[in-house]
């Protein structure tokens, strides 16, 4: 969905780098979340977002953290890469208002070397 | 430990067959069921869903069932075509949170 946009689309980078994704929206949306997902276990929710001053752990958050800038960004850092963390990673956005749809961006891809 | 559990894991249809996905789920505070459809290289899109009050909802090919007191979902695609084969993920909603199925992966043969 163009709405909502992730930079960047393909990154490797080596075991104890810290590493930034980002995630930009053009829906308007409050609620912002971010997921990994590998082969086999689907989307697993890593943190979200109800709002700019609202930060909720999901299921996965060890060796993860965020941070939304405003209401449209919604960043998502790893602060020390390990191998384990190679993954798809997804930034998805919904309206509180609407029917829980969740509208997600076209991913990224992190490899950890 | 995944709250939504989905098979087959794969499954390979004939065009103008039908494949079905099934979920099943545990937590009972669950109140919305949707399912996502994916191609490669994109993120999930939104297909169909369905809340708990409906046992079907039909939407062109697409099929839900739902029932709540087996707490078992499934998703039926009817006349596959090849346009279809994509990964299908089951979802549940609680608080505004969705947890996902591991995903099936549809393989429509020409």
């Amino acid at each position: 969905d163009a709405d909502v946009t992730q930079t960047p689309r393909n990154r490797i980078t080596k075991t104890g780098k810290r590493i930034m994704l980002e995630c930009s929206q053009t829906k308007g949306h409050d609620r912002m979340y971010w997921y990994r997902q590998d082969p086999g276990l689907g989307l697993r929710l890593i943190y979200y977002s109800f709002d700019v001053k609202d930060i909720n752990k999901g299921e996965i958050s060890d060796g993860y953290s965020v941070s939304r800038q405003a209401q449209a960004k919604f960043s998502l850092s790893l602060e020390s890469a390990i191998p384990n963390q190679t993954a798809l990673y997804f930034c998805a956005t919904s309206d509180p208002r609407g029917t829980g749809e969740q509208y997600f961006g076209p991913g990224t891809r992190l490899t950890v070397t | 430990q995944q709250q939504v559990k989905q098979s087959p894991q794969s499954l390979i249809v004939q065009k103008g067959g039908i494949s079905i996905i099934n979920c099943a789920y545990e937590n009972t505070a669950f109140d919305y069921f949707p399912w996502y459809q994916q191609f490669p290289g994109k993120g999930p899109a939104l297909l169909i869903a369905i809340r708990p009050d409906v046992s079907e909802k039909k939407e062109g090919r697409f099929t839900i069932s739902f029932n709540k007191s087996a707490k078992q979902f499934s998703l039926h695609i009817m006349d596959s075509q090849p346009g279809d084969s994509a990964t299908y993920f089951c979802a549940a909603n609680n608080d505004y949170k969705l947890s996902f199925g591991a995903g099936t992966t549809v393989t429509v043969r020409a």
